[in-house]
């Protein structure tokens, strides 16, 4: 089974600041890797597919890069909204495997 | 509006069964691969299962095989997941969620809470 790994596990950063969040894989995914958002008590939402496409309707201050093993996703100025917690996950292969998470806070 | 909402969730003991259901709308059904996903209380998500547009490809994740079986109805825009012999450790919020372009998760449901424990 593909593994992904997540870092950090959690940030704290101030409004206005760029973030970055990886993602490895434990084996060459090419670029199907997604990020998503997950809000408390709310279903998650996609941001990125295909490592770097936006999905519709979400802000352009979101960006995601990356092919093989390794990924980022940016968040350029982050605003009060996108306080949240971020998975990546994997659609190489049939078994859907998501990174642990890294949970965004307000310094 | 597309649209997934789950049903069938609830408490029920160790050993017991549940079976929940998905109502999408809004879209073709029948042309995607769906998927389920669970989250445990305070934990990240898992992905639970997945099944082929007509159903001819089905797979579940290591930890629910022999025990949890997805499958759909295209007549009825329906997606279920037959949940047998649960244990504690199953319960959790149940997204179903659709595969759309590179299989990433785009429509995801409300969810619904299963809770094992006598």
């Amino acid at each position: 089974d593909i593994q992904m790994t997540q870092s950090p596990s959690s940030l704290s950063a101030p409004v206005g600041d760029r973030v970055t969040i990886t993602c490895r894989s434990s084996q060459s995914i090419r670029t199907y890797l997604n990020w998503y958002q997950q809000k408390p008590g709310k279903a998650p939402k996609l941001l990125i597919y295909a490592a770097s496409s936006l999905q519709s309707g979400v802000p352009s201050r979101f960006s995601g890069s990356g092919s093989g093993t390794d990924f980022t996703l940016t968040i350029s100025s982050l605003q009060p909204e996108d306080f949240a917690t971020y998975y990546c996950q994997q659609s190489y292969s049939t078994l859907g495997t998501f990174g642990q998470g890294t949970k965004v806070e307000v310094k | 509006e597309v649209q997934l909402v789950e049903s069938g969730g609830g408490l029920v003991q160790p050993g017991g069964s549940l079976r929940l259901s998905c109502a999408a709308s809004g879209f073709t059904f029948s042309n995607f691969w769906m998927s389920w996903v669970r989250q445990a209380p305070g934990k990240g998500l898992e992905w639970v299962a997945n099944i082929k547009q007509d159903g001819s490809e089905k797979y579940v994740v290591d930890s629910v095989k022999g025990r949890f079986t997805v499958f759909r109805d295209n007549a009825n825009n329906s997606l279920y997941l037959q949940m047998n012999s649960l244990r504690a450790e199953d319960t959790a919020v149940y997204y179903c969620a659709r595969d759309g372009s590179f299989e990433a998760f785009d429509i995801w449901g409300q969810g619904t809470m299963v809770t094992v424990s006598s």
